[in-house]
C-alpha cells in the first residue's frame, strides 16, 4: 500500500523557518517523481514545488521561488521541503503529492497525496 | 501561466440526480486534465487523468470528456459519498495549475 506520511508543520513567525518532511513506503521511492503542494485555510490548492526521481531537476512556483527548496533522499525514502523567509500567505496544509507516471517529463499529474500536515505563519 | 476556470462554483443535487462539472483553460492544454475529489479534511483523491481516463478504484458513474480548453466531469447518478469539492489540474505547461473549485452539495 502507497503511504506518505507528511510532517514537521508548525506554528512560525515571520520571517522564520521550517523543514517538512514526506515519508514514503509501499512503492520504489527512487522511480517516481514528487511535488509539494498547499492549500490555505477555506481555500483552492496551489502547486509549490517538483522534483525529479534523481533529484537534479527541481521546480518552484513563482510564489516561493529563491525562499523554499526542495530535496530527497532516495535512501531514506524521504522527501523535504526546505522554507525560508515565511510569509503569513504561507500558511497553508502542505501535501507531498506522488506524480503519477514514473519517468514522465513535464509537469505532472498527482496520484496519491499524504494527510497533509499544516504550516502557519503569525506573530 | 495556464488558467483554469471552474464553474458552477456550487452546484445543489439530491443524490441519484446527474452532476455535470466544467473546467475551461485560458489556453489549450490538449488532454492534459485531471480532475480531483476533495472531502472536508481529508487529501485530494484523483479521480480522472488524461480527460477521460479513470483513476485507481473510481467508479464507472465518473467520466470526463473534454480536451483543448473545454472539459466536463459527469457524475451520472450521484451517491452519498460523491457530494465533496471537485478540482481540475493542467499539466500542460509549468506551473501546474488548478481550478478554484467546484462543491457539489446536498440539496
Amino acid at each position: 500500500e502507497v503511504q506518505l506520511v507528511e510532517s514537521g508543520g508548525a506554528l512560525v513567525q515571520p520571517g522564520g523557518s521550517l523543514r517538512l518532511s514526506c515519508a514514503a513506503s509501499g512503492f520504489t521511492f527512487s522511480n517516481y517523481e514528487m511535488n509539494w503542494v498547499r492549500q490555505a485555510p477555506g481555500k483552492g490548492l496551489e502547486w509549490v514545488s517538483y522534483i525529479n526521481s534523481g533529484g537534479n531537476t527541481k521546480n518552484y512556483a513563482d510564489s516561493v521561488k529563491g525562499r523554499f527548496t526542495i530535496s530527497r533522499d532516495n535512501a531514506k525514502n524521504s522527501l523535504y521541503l526546505h522554507m525560508n523567509s515565511l510569509r503569513v500567505d504561507d500558511t497553508a496544509v502542505y501535501y507531498c503529492a506522488r506524480a503519477d507516471i514514473v519517468g514522465a517529463t513535464g509537469p505532472d499529474f498527482f496520484d496519491y497525496w499524504g494527510q497533509g500536515t499544516l504550516v502557519t505563519v503569525s506573530s | 501561466e495556464i488558467v483554469l476556470t471552474q464553474s458552477p462554483a456550487t452546484l445543489s443535487l439530491s443524490p441519484g440526480e446527474r452532476a455535470t462539472l466544467s473546467c475551461r483553460a485560458s489556453q489549450s492544454v490538449s488532454d492534459y486534465l485531471a480532475w480531483y475529489q476533495q472531502k472536508p479534511g481529508q487529501a485530494p483523491r484523483l479521480v480522472i487523468y488524461d480527460a477521460s481516463y479513470r483513476g485507481n478504484d473510481i467508479p464507472d458513474r465518473f467520466s470526463g470528456s473534454g480536451s483543448g480548453t473545454e472539459f466536463t466531469l459527469t457524475i451520472s447518478s450521484l451517491e452519498p459519498e460523491d457530494f465533496a469539492t471537485y478540482y481540475c489540474q493542467q499539466r500542460r505547461s509549468w506551473p501546474p495549475t488548478f481550478g478554484q473549485g467546484t462543491r457539489v452539495e446536498i440539496k
